[in-house]
Formats: structure tokens, sequence, C-alpha cells
């Protein structure tokens, strides 16, 4: 079955950076678009981006542009997202999904 | 932005009784290829976002039939025959025809 396992909780300083995984199974990674969304505290959600992982191919959400950077690495079907400059305004849980499959989420807080 | 407007924010029911959440959309879903990407999505309390609906009425293959979406262009609806306890959670619609993607601010339904 389709499994999309993402990495943990991360807290993190303000003006740096961090580097979350979504590892894919159950199905042709290289096949389906892999989104990311982001969800503040107690609120709804926002969708960052995609990556297209057979070409590396991106659309994003305007806002998210210079924030976020979307990758893939093929041989371990794993998607990564990398979040820039973090201020408080970054701290959320962040989502992967694959058509209608979500991961469990990341938990990023940034506080000094 | 397409804008995504739910109502009510919340619903309070008895099990047994029947839901009814509306979403509009700010433009038109139908997009060029004749599909219209309206889905629908539950949250439950502490958990990741689970797939309900998609392409506005089309119920994916776990989700029970007391379930179903209606509607077209910009005005949908989802409706629960009638509630069980495993249906309370926090439902957003959300848009795949347009970028960005974006989703409904949410509609919580509480039990009785």
């Amino acid at each position: 079955q389709v499994k999309l396992l993402q990495s943990g909780a991360a807290l993190v300083k303000p003006g740096a950076s961090v580097k979350m995984s979504c590892k894919a199974s159950g199905y042709t990674f290289t096949d389906y678009w892999v989104s990311w969304v982001k969800q503040s505290h107690g609120k709804s959600l926002e969708w960052i981006g995609e990556i297209y992982p057979n070409s590396g191919a991106t659309n994003f959400n305007e806002k998210f542009k210079g924030k976020a950077t979307l990758t893939v690495d093929k041989s371990t079907s794993t998607a990564y997202m990398e979040l820039s400059r973090l201020t408080s305004e970054d701290s959320a849980i962040y989502y992967c999904t694959r058509s209608a499959y979500w991961g469990q989420g990341t938990l990023v807080t940034v506080s000094s | 932005d397409v804008v995504m407007t739910q109502t009510p924010v919340s619903l309070s029911l008895a099990i047994g009784q029947p839901a009814s959440i509306s979403c509009k959309s700010s433009q038109s879903l139908l997009g060029t290829s004749g599909k219209t990407f309206l889905n629908w999505i539950l949250q439950r309390p502490g958990q990741s976002p689970k797939r309900l609906i998609y392409q506005v009425s089309k119920l994916y293959s776990e989700v029970p039939d007391r379930f179903s979406g209606s509607g077209s262009e910009t005005e949908f609806t989802l409706k629960i025959s009638r509630v069980e306890a495993e249906d309370l959670g926090v439902y957003y619609c959300w848009q795949g025809t347009h970028f960005p993607y974006t989703f409904g601010a949410g509609t919580k339904l509480e039990l009785k």
C-alpha cells in the first residue's frame, strides 16, 4: 500500500534552514507529483508546491518561492523540502502528499 | 488565488443525524480537461488529513457510502447521511484546478 513516511520534528533557530524528508513506498515514485502542504497551529492548510520526481519539474505557490526548495532522490524514493531563513511564521506542521495520500507530518518549531 | 469558502464553521450533531457542508469557490473549478478538481478531506484530532472524495463526487474505495459529494462550477456540498462517532474532525474542501491549489478554512464536526 502507498505510504509516505516523513522525518521527525525539528527545533531550529531563527534565520537558519531546515530540510525535511518524505520517503515513499508502495508505488512507482517517479510516476506521481508530490506536494507539500503547511498547517500552522490550529489553522487551515496552505499548498506550498509540488515536484515531479521523474523530471524534477516543480510548481510553486508564489508565497513560498524563495522560502521552499523541493528536491527528490530517485534512488531512495524520497522527496525533500528545505525551508530557508526561518522565522516564527514558519513554525508549523508540514505534510507531503501524493494524490490524496498524506504523510504523518513534520513539526517544525522556530525558536531561539 | 481561488478562495474556498466553507460553511458552517462548525457542526454539532448527534449520532445518526445527517450532516451537510457547503464549499464555494471564487471562480469555476471546471478545468480545461472537462474535469472539476474539487476534493474533500477529513482531519481527525491529532492526525494527518485523510482522503474522502475527489472530482466532486467520487468516493475513495475505503470511504463509507454514507458520504456523498455533489455540485458544479463554484458550489459544492459534502453530505453524510447518518453521522457516526468516527466522523468527528475537521472537513476541508480543496481545489486542484488552478495554481496555487487552495483549501477551505475547514468545518469542525463535533458530536452532541
